[in-house]
């Protein structure tokens, strides 16, 4: 299956701890992104990358450290866990085209006790 | 800046149309997406416009009216399957990302 893919789905840790969420598309895309999804859905975009090189930083605290090895993965680390951190991170990517829609992986739902 | 209003929740009847607004201010303009997310999923991309006008595919239909900085997206014969939340988007940066608006959630009830 085509798609964008990302792991875990779940994931629930203490404050303090370090995590990481990986991001995998075959779609052949070139752009890809980390949303982060708070409790009242408020879909906020936290990274963009195009073909391994970061383009998008919106102000996101530096405990949030993303990685994109190749074009095709993008993965995000996260140090030192805070409670406010709880919400669901969405990966996507989007070709190259102007205006193409975005494609979303299902979704990590990250819970920080 | 830019933001994206949308009502928060809009209630209707299974085969009723409903319309979900939103009025948007930006800096340059790219278009108006529209996208619906159902609980526990992924948003998936639904309409585009990039002109004024309305664009129709099956039962959801989606405006834009450039000069009012305003569109909608027109849902038809709802079904219970439509209950979800909608956004919509539009392209800033340049166009490098997508901004959402604050969300509507469908509620279709028989």
């Amino acid at each position: 299956d085509t798609a964008v893919s990302q792991t875990p789905k779940y994931l629930v840790t203490q404050m303090g701890n370090d995590k990481s969420i990986k991001c995998e598309q075959n779609l052949g895309h070139d752009t890809m992104y980390w949303y982060k999804q708070d409790s009242k859905k408020f879909l906020k975009i936290m990274f963009s990358y195009n073909n391994k090189e970061l383009i998008i930083n919106e102000t996101v605290p530096n405990r949030f450290s993303p990685k994109s090895p190749d074009k095709a993965h993008l993965n995000l680390h996260i140090n030192s866990l805070e409670l406010g951190d709880s919400a669901v991170y969405f990966c996507a990517s989007r070709p190259r085209q102007a205006n193409s829609p975005l494609h979303f992986g299902n979704g990590t739902r990250l819970t920080v006790t | 800046g830019q933001s994206l209003e949308q009502p928060s929740e809009v209630t209707a009847v299974e085969g009723a149309i409903v319309q979900i607004n939103c009025t948007y201010q930006t800096s340059g303009f790219y278009g108006l997406s529209w996208y619906q997310q159902h609980d526990g999923g992924a948003p998936t991309f639904l309409s585009y416009n990039a002109l004024d006008g309305l664009e129709e595919t099956g039962r959801f239909s989606s405006f834009l009216s450039r000069s009012d900085s305003y569109g909608y997206l027109l849902l038809q014969e709802l079904q219970m399957k439509d209950s979800a939340s909608y956004f919509c988007a539009v392209p800033t940066g340049g166009g490098n990302k997508l901004t959402f608006g604050t969300g509507t959630q469908l509620k279709v009830e028989l």
